[in-house]
C-alpha cells in the first residue's frame, strides 16, 4: 500500500510568487492534516479535512494560505503571495477515521522563499 | 491549552549506550493521546508509538521502551544499546480527544536531535 506522498519535495521561490503544494493521502483515509515546521520551531498544525470538508482551519497563519481537497482525495495548499517567513517544511498526514487517530505522515515539502 | 516540552535539544551518545529522551506535556483534558515520532535524515516522520491517557502501562518494543507517568505528566522514551541507525530527530506529540468528529490534531514538542556515534 502506498504511503502519503507530497509534491514537490523542495521548492525555491521568490518573495511575492505563488506556490502550490500537493498531498496525496493513503487511499481510503478520510482525514487529512497539514502541518508546518518553521526553522528551529515546533511542528505546528495548520488545518484538518474530513473528506472534502474543512473541519478546523485554526492553525492557518493568514489569508495568504488556501487549502483545498477536491473530491475528498488529494489536497493542495497554495501560498499567494509567498513571504520570507513562509519558509519551512510543510507536512501532510492522513488517518483512517474517527476511531483510529494514528496519523501517517508524508515526507514533507521544503519551501524556501528568497 | 495543550503543550509539549522536550527540554533536550541535542543528545550525543556512543554506540551501545542507553539513552532516554524526555517529554513533559500539559493538557486540561482527561482523555488524550501521546505519541512519539522519529524523523531520520530522509525527512519523513515515522510513527513509533501511541498511548492513551487511560493506559499507564509501560511498553517495550525491542530496544525501545516508553515510560508513561501521569503523576508527573511525562512520557519518556528510552533506547537501549543505541545504534548508529537510531540517529534522528525524535518528536513527542499530544492529541486531545475531539469533542465531536475526528480532529485529532497533534501538538508537537520541538524535537530532540539524537546522534549516535560509532
Amino acid at each position: 500500500e502506498a504511503g502519503v506522498t507530497q509534491f514537490p519535495s523542495h521548492s525555491v521561490i521568490e518573495k511575492g510568487q505563488t506556490v502550490t503544494l500537493r498531498c496525496d493521502p493513503i487511499s481510503g483515509h478520510d482525514n487529512l492534516y497539514w502541518y508546518r515546521r518553521v526553522m528551529g520551531k515546533e511542528i505546528k498544525f495548520l488545518l484538518h479535512f474530513v473528506k472534502e470538508s474543512k473541519q478546523d482551519e485554526s492553525g492557518m497563519p493568514n489569508n495568504r494560505f488556501l487549502a483545498e481537497r477536491t473530491g475528498g482525495t488529494y489536497s493542495t495548499l497554495k501560498v499567494q503571495p509567498a513571504e520570507l517567513e513562509d519558509s519551512g517544511v510543510y507536512f501532510c498526514a492522513s488517518s483512517p477515521g474517527v476511531w483510529n487517530n494514528e496519523q501517517f505522515f508524508g515526507p514533507g515539502t521544503r519551501l524556501t522563499v528568497l | 491549552a495543550q503543550k509539549v516540552t522536550q527540554a533536550q535539544t541535542e543528545i550525543s551518545v556512543v554506540e551501545k549506550e542507553d539513552v532516554t529522551l524526555d517529554c513533559v506535556y500539559e493538557t486540561r483534558d482527561t482523555t488524550y493521546y501521546l505519541f512519539w515520532y522519529k524523523q531520520p535524515p530522509s525527512g519523513e516522520l515515522v510513527f513509533l508509538i501511541r498511548r492513551n491517557s487511560f493506559d499507564e502501562q509501560n511498553e517495550i518494543s525491542g530496544r525501545y521502551s516508553w515510560n508513561f507517568q501521569k503523576s508527573t505528566s511525562s512520557f519518556n522514551f528510552t533506547i537501549t544499546a543505541s545504534q548508529v541507525v537510531d540517529s534522528a530527530v525524535y518528536f513527542c506529540a499530544l492529541s486531545e480527544a475531539p469533542s465531536g468528529g475526528s480532529n485529532y490534531k497533534l501538538t508537537f514538542g520541538k524535537g530532540t536531535l539524537l546522534t549516535v556515534n560509532p
